[in-house]
């Protein structure tokens, strides 16, 4: 199996440009999440999808960021504009099962840098 | 609303002795508790998953206990190498498939 494969695995943009973050989840899971850790607030959830449904983006920052799940395996996360307080690692993470019972696997990252 | 706790927050041991690691949470209605590892600059690994009916999980030399009612969760590692050098974080499932993280504890294992 391949894991979570995200791209890019870096990515550096000037303050204010459009940033397109994508994850491809393991074949078979229903279940993916988008997190972003930072060295201050550690790892945050931004949004999850069940079945390709999202189910809670509480954690999304504000609306210049969006993610979308077309089908079950792809989904981005778009940051339009980009701002420096944007810098992170944007991690994905996928597993299988319902409310709480799959083991969730991680994507290696992409490491955003805003100038 | 569920918080996790990992104490200590960093700990260094020489190579050889048995590693114990401390997670805690407050609130014990979870579904799952797993333990991850992550080194510098990657993305997280899983270690061992607990189910919330389990009391425990064993992989190689890891072994993690679980104990709901008292709100707390132990990895221990046996054995410790240089290669167990590494940042360990758990994480509780709770309601809506939500994952709650602790903040971690980086370990060095000294040769």
């Amino acid at each position: 199996d391949a894991g979570v494969i995200q791209s890019p695995r870096h990515e550096v943009t000037e303050m204010g440009q459009e940033v397109t973050l994508r994850c491809k989840p393991i074949s078979g899971h229903n279940s993916l999440f988008w997190y972003r850790q930072t060295m201050m607030r550690g790892l945050e959830l931004l949004i999850y999808f069940n079945n390709n449904v999202p189910i809670d983006d509480s954690g999304m920052p504000e609306d210049r960021f969006s993610a979308k799940m077309p089908n079950a395996s792809f989904s981005t996360l778009k940051i339009q504009p980009s701002e420096p307080r944007d810098s992170a690692v944007y991690f994905c993470a996928s597993r299988l099962g319902g409310a709480g019972t799959g083991e969730l696997f991680f994507g290696e990252g992409s490491r955003l840098t805003v100038l | 609303k569920q918080e996790v706790t990992q104490i200590p927050a960093a700990l260094s041991v020489p190579e050889g002795e048995n590693l114990v690691l401390n997670c805690s949470f407050t609130d014990s209605a979870i579904y799952n508790l797993q333990w991850f590892r992550q080194d510098p600059g990657k993305g997280l690994t899983s270690l061992l998953l607990i189910q919330s009916s389990q009391r425990e999980q064993t992989s190689g030399r890891l072994n993690a206990s679980l104990d709901k009612s008292s709100g707390r969760s132990t990895l221990y590692i046996a054995a410790s190498q240089p290669g167990d050098s590494a940042t360990y974080l758990c994480a509780v499932f709770v309601g809506g498939g939500k994952l709650q993280f602790g903040a971690g504890t980086q370990v060095v294992v000294t040769p």
